[in-house]
């Protein structure tokens, strides 16, 4: 079916609350990545699942950072307590073998 | 975290012109693979490579492996106003749950 998505497009988020991010992969797709792209850069590594667990959350820059995946489908990032530094592109990546394609991103902004 | 070092930073080329940009690693990548991403959206990916020293073409896209296993490079033949946007090479290691390094991207901007 379709690509994968992203929910929501944009977020602006006050510095402090917590946001939540949705990825929808493609569907059949085993496995799931996040992604974090600052202004200018590549991309940084989060977390990745395989099912619905996460074998490698060695990018997680912190435990305000979480991530879930329920169904072996949709995920949820979750960064509680945002900070200014967090501002970034999250983009969520899946894959069947080791192709990974990718969705828009979400645009965070925290101010 | 780490990240590839891809160079060009950026590029600004006329139509027509050949462009060429690479990416090298101080470790060894089984995988290489060439994104390219348009403002606002994810990487799209345009070429896989899988084996050391191998060359591939898709379209007027080439890449190559290096044989050290710790390079790549990308070249764009007879460039077109479509081929703005920002390339990134990312190397996969096997046994790293494909996670992928991502180089820092090469800017490339066309002009008429």
């Amino acid at each position: 079916g379709a690509g994968v998505s992203q929910s929501p497009s944009n977020k602006v988020t006050e510095k402090g609350k917590d946001v939540e991010l949705r990825c929808d992969p493609i569907s059949g797709h085993t496995a799931l990545y996040w992604y974090r792209q600052s202004l200018g850069q590549g991309l940084e590594f989060l977390i990745y699942f395989q099912g619905n667990s996460a074998p490698d959350k060695s990018g997680l820059p912190s435990d305000r950072f979480s991530a879930e995946r329920t169904g072996g489908s949709v995920s949820t990032l979750t960064i509680q307590r945002t900070q200014q530094e967090d501002s970034a592109v999250y983009l969520c990546a899946s894959s069947l073998t080791e192709t990974q394609y990718f969705g828009p991103g979400t645009r965070l902004l925290v101010l | 975290g780490q990240q590839l070092n891809q160079s060009p930073q950026s590029m600004f080329i006329q139509e027509g012109e050949d462009v060429s940009m690479n990416c090298t690693s101080s470790s060894i990548f089984n995988t290489w693979l060439w994104y390219k991403q348009d403002p606002g959206e994810g990487p799209v990916l345009l070429i896989a490579l899988y084996k050391a020293g191998e060359l591939t073409s898709n379209g007027r896209l080439t890449a190559q492996f290096g044989i050290t296993r710790k390079d790549s490079f990308l070249n764009i033949s007879a460039s077109i106003p479509s081929d703005v946007g920002i390339y990134f090479c990312a190397g996969l290691r096997t046994g790293t749950a494909s996670k992928l390094t991502f180089g820092t991207g090469t800017r490339l901007q066309v002009t008429l």
